[in-house]
């Protein structure tokens, strides 16, 4: 079983919808990231959570560190958000490295 | 004014070969990563380094030996190259302090291994 799960592994949405993406995880953490990766594409940090809630536009993250769960919410979805979006923790020990999840892919149809 | 930039983007080579991948970041952080990416678009550590000192070396075999010449460079050496060692090589680098630093990756390396 993978340390970080995410939730769903594929998704469609229509434009406009309210999608939410879903992170679980099994280790200690330091933070937890929200990446978004398109096709052939570089890897972008959208959100570094530690506690709380952020909100970057349309994009809205949030955390609950009782729980180990985080989600990742996109409001009035836009077929420019099609990609993959990881979910990664930042190992709570001494190494500071990332803990990915398997990733969502998000297809977006106009 | 690339943040992390890597060089090349593409690689291809053939089995048996040495080939080396560059990495630089100009943020001023003091901890730099490769992670490979599978074919599975998976993503998992390889090595880190902080302040030039090898912090992790996740069982990568020994023909991969990553060189961290300052902060701003750690550089990958692929020895003896694979045909399973194709994948997509990102470099990555962040803040040590206390794990709150943000995390900034380069665009990928996609080494194809024929």
């Amino acid at each position: 079983k993978n340390e970080v799960e995410q939730s769903p592994q594929n998704l469609t949405a229509q434009e406009g919808e309210f999608i939410t993406i879903n992170c679980s995880y099994s280790v200690g953490i330091s933070a937890l990231h929200w990446l978004q990766q398109h096709p052939g594409g570089g890897i972008v940090s959208l959100f570094m959570l530690s506690s709380g809630k952020k909100k970057h536009g349309r994009l809205i993250a949030t955390i609950n560190i009782q729980e180990k769960h985080s989600s990742l919410h996109i409001t009035a979805s836009h077929p420019r958000d099609s990609a993959v979006y990881i979910c990664a923790v930042r190992d709570g020990g001494a190494t500071n490295k990332l803990i990915f999840g398997t990733g969502t892919l998000l297809a977006v149809q106009p | 004014d690339t943040a992390v930039s890597q060089t090349p983007k593409y690689l291809v080579t053939q089995m048996g070969n040495d080939k080396s991948i560059k990495c630089e970041q100009n943020l001023g952080h003091d901890t730099m990563y490769w992670y490979k990416q599978d074919s599975k678009k998976f993503l998992k550590i390889m090595f880190s380094y902080n302040n030039k000192e090898l912090i992790i070396n996740e069982t990568v075999p020994n023909r991969f030996s990553p060189k961290s010449p300052d902060k701003a460079h750690l550089n990958l050496h692929i020895n003896s190259l694979e045909l399973g060692d194709s994948a997509v090589y990102f470099c990555a680098s962040s803040h040590w302090t206390g794990g709150f630093g943000g995390y900034t990756f380069g665009s990928g390396t996609r080494l194809t291994v024929v």
